[in-house]
């Protein structure tokens, strides 16, 4: 199975602050990567597919870079409602794993 | 827009069967792959499979031997098996769309539909 490590655990970040999370993959999954988001109680929500795709709806201060092993989530300026925890997913190739997931909290 | 919903009972014994459904209300269930996906308490997500509209599935092989997914395009639903059920398996279990778009000369495969989900205890 390909291993998903996401950096940080957990990260504490303020209103307006720019964050990234990072996902690296045991192995390529070229860029077979994608971000949810999930809120406590609510179902996960689909932020970036491909890498680097965002989802319709999602707001532009979401955005994905990386291929190969190495990628990272960044939050240009945060809002109220960012504060969530994050997972990366690898789709190269079954079983289609998660990362550990990175709670981003309130500073 | 699409919306999924599950269901199913909420507490199972140990050893026994847990069967839970998920309605595709909203939006046909052909031409679209499904999945299962669990988060047990405090823990992260973990993918549990997939069923195409027709009917070919895939599983994570850690559960592969106890799980079964099906699909009925009459109801419009899919559904999951997890038999030998063990207090590991106590979850919120969610339904999702498992969708794709062409790009780059690939096909890339997401997850763009969730149910709200249902919390599955495995208690006697």
């Amino acid at each position: 199975d390909i291993q998903m490590t996401q950096s940080p655990s957990s990260l504490s970040a303020s209103v307006g602050d720019r964050v990234t999370i990072t996902c690296r993959a045991s192995q390529s999954i070229r860029t077979y990567l994608n971000w949810y988001q999930h809120k406590p109680g609510k179902a996960p929500d689909l932020l970036i597919y491909a890498a680097s795709s965002l989802q319709s709806g999602v707001p532009s201060r979401f955005s994905g870079s990386g291929s190969g092993t190495d990628f990272t989530l960044t939050i240009s300026s945060l809002q109220p409602e960012d504060f969530a925890t994050y997972y990366c997913q690898q789709s190269d190739s079954s079983p289609y794993t998660f990362g550990q997931g990175t709670k981003l909290e309130i500073k | 827009q699409v919306q999924l919903q599950e269901s199913g009972p909420g507490l199972v014994k140990p050893s026994e069967t847990l069967s839970l459904a998920c309605t595709v209300s909203g939006g046909s269930i052909s031409n679209y792959y499904w999945s299962w996906i669990r988060q047990p308490p405090g823990k992260g997500l973990e993918w549990i499979g997939y069923i195409s509209y027709s009917g070919t599935s895939n599983c994570n092989p850690s559960l592969k031997s106890r799980v079964t997914i099906s699909v009925d395009r009459t109801k419009n639903q899919f559904s999951l098996k997890l038999n030998s059920m063990t207090a590991a398996d106590t979850a919120v279990y969610f339904c999702t769309r498992f969708a794709r778009s062409y790009g780059s000369g690939s096909y890339y495969y997401y997850l763009d539909v969730w149910g709200k989900g249902t919390a599955v205890t495995v208690s006697s």
